[in-house]
């Protein structure tokens, strides 16, 4: 069974940058997995940032942007915001319709 | 404006049933494929089923297979979610969503528990 992986926790400063991964257990994501993310706070919906690896969605700060960094898919959040403090989702398409969500990083601003 | 609400969510015994129900509105409903994502308390988000536009095309979770069905009314710009054979370990808040490619619109949820 695949897995798809991502970072538990990320720190970053203010104003500072972080690059968060979506990866496989097995093999390379690329554009074909429309790698895509999102953020959630607590209690909260979550929120739609990137979707097919690198477009933002309506009304995303361009901060966040989405890429594919060498064998995984990768969200970048530029001149982070206390705000950014958040968990961070990114979901991978397997093929015949099915999607599959990594565990998700908790991105702590400090 | 886009509104996803769901309801038919609560506190059902395992081996129940459930049919949660999304109400859509400020966009064409009948051109959007639909979808429902849970997420365990304390746990991250997990894809569920997906629903083309016209029906035609349906998709699972392993997990949910051969328990659940999903199902959309277009004439009502409403998508369902029925539950059977419910376990503990499908409780969760359940998320409509519109969109495909990832590029979802989330719903607020429904809280199912499946507790005796």
């Amino acid at each position: 069974q695949i897995v798809v992986t991502q970072e538990p926790s990320f720190s970053v400063s203010p104003g500072g940058t972080a690059t968060l991964t979506c990866g496989l257990s097995s093999g390379s994501v690329s554009a074909n997995f429309y790698p895509s993310w999102y953020q959630q706070t607590p209690g909260q919906s979550p929120r739609t940032l990137i979707y097919s690896t690198n477009v933002r969605s309506s009304g995303v700060p361009h901060r966040f942007s989405g890429s594919i960094l060498g064998n995984k898919a990768a969200l970048t959040i530029t001149g982070a915001q206390a705000d950014d403090e958040s968990d961070y989702y990114c979901v991978l398409y397997m093929g015949s319709g099915i999607w599959v969500f990594g565990g998700g990083t908790k991105v702590t601003v400090l | 404006e886009v509104h996803l609400v769901e309801s038919g969510g609560g506190l059902v015994k395992p081996g129940g049933s459930l049919r949660l129900s999304c109400a859509a509105s400020g966009f064409s409903f009948n051109y959007y494929n639909m979808n429902w994502v849970r997420q365990a308390p304390g746990k991250g988000l997990e894809w569920v089923s997906s629903i083309s536009s016209s029906s035609s095309y349906i998709y699972y979770a392993d997990s949910v297979r051969g328990r659940f069905t999903i199902s959309r009314d277009n004439a009502k710009n409403s998508l369902y979610l029925q539950m059977n054979r419910l376990r503990g370990d499908d409780t969760a808040v359940y998320y409509c969503a519109r969109g495909d490619n990832g590029d979802y619109y989330w719903g607020q949820g429904a809280l199912v528990t499946v507790s005796s």
